[in-house]
């Protein structure tokens, strides 16, 4: 039982480049949550999926795209990656109950865009 | 203003303080309130989370809100050093979280 993994957890781009960072579950949560977290600005909510083949944005939601494949993966996709976007990405899953939504978070992906 | 705040810290106590951790809001709106912990370079962990107005204990930690005063905190008693980490308030109101920036925690040995 992994949890919430997330790849890769480091990722060096140049500016204009493309990724897509992923995001797996083994929890069976019917909610998945994209982050972003930069210094002094905590947890910035980018994109959500309340359950499997519904996407919405969050805050910052500019500069990506998202894809719930299944139930299982949430992924996060970059097309074309600016210095702004350095940051540390975060998934986070858990069931579709007020207070118990982002209850696990992956390791993290820490991304550098030069 | 930002809708949560919370003191960045950071804060450094000897081993068997107790630590207070603090936030505030201005979002009338939230009803559901969490704590969770991160340590460096790690994800971050749920630690409590508490509904409407009222006080929960989970071991060494109690949660506290406080709606009248948009206030809620987060106490730990006997802390150790292994409580070293950022600690992270969040307010949820609907389908919206707002996390703080997170108060630092330094517990010496």
């Amino acid at each position: 039982n992994a949890g919430v993994t997330q790849t890769p957890k480091f990722q060096v781009l140049k500016t204009g480049q493309s990724m897509t960072l992923q995001c797996a579950q083994d929890m069976n949560h019917n909610s998945m949550y994209w982050y972003r977290q930069d210094p002094g600005m905590g947890l910035r909510l980018i994109y959500y999926s309340a359950s499997e083949g519904t996407t919405d944005k969050g805050e910052v939601p500019n500069g990506y795209n998202v894809s719930r494949l299944n139930k299982r993966e949430f992924s996060l996709r970059l097309e074309s990656a600016a210095p702004s976007q350095t940051s540390v990405y975060f998934c986070a899953g858990g069931q579709d109950r007020i207070g118990n939504t982002e209850a696990f978070f992956g390791q993290g992906t820490r991304l550098t865009v030069v | 203003q930002k809708e949560v705040e919370q003191d960045p810290g950071p804060l450094s106590v000897p081993e068997g303080a107790i630590v207070s951790l603090n936030c505030t809001y201005s979002n009338s709106a939230f009803q559901y309130f969490m704590w969770y912990r991160q340590y460096s370079r790690k994800g971050p962990e749920l630690l409590m989370y508490t509904y409407s107005s009222g006080n929960k204990e989970d071991g060494r930690f109690t949660a506290q809100v406080d709606k009248s005063s948009k206030y809620i905190s987060l106490f730990i008693r006997d802390s150790q050093p292994s409580d070293s980490a950022t600690y992270l308030c969040a307010m949820r109101g609907g389908f919206k979280t707002i996390f703080g920036a997170g108060t630092r925690l330094f517990v010496k040995a």
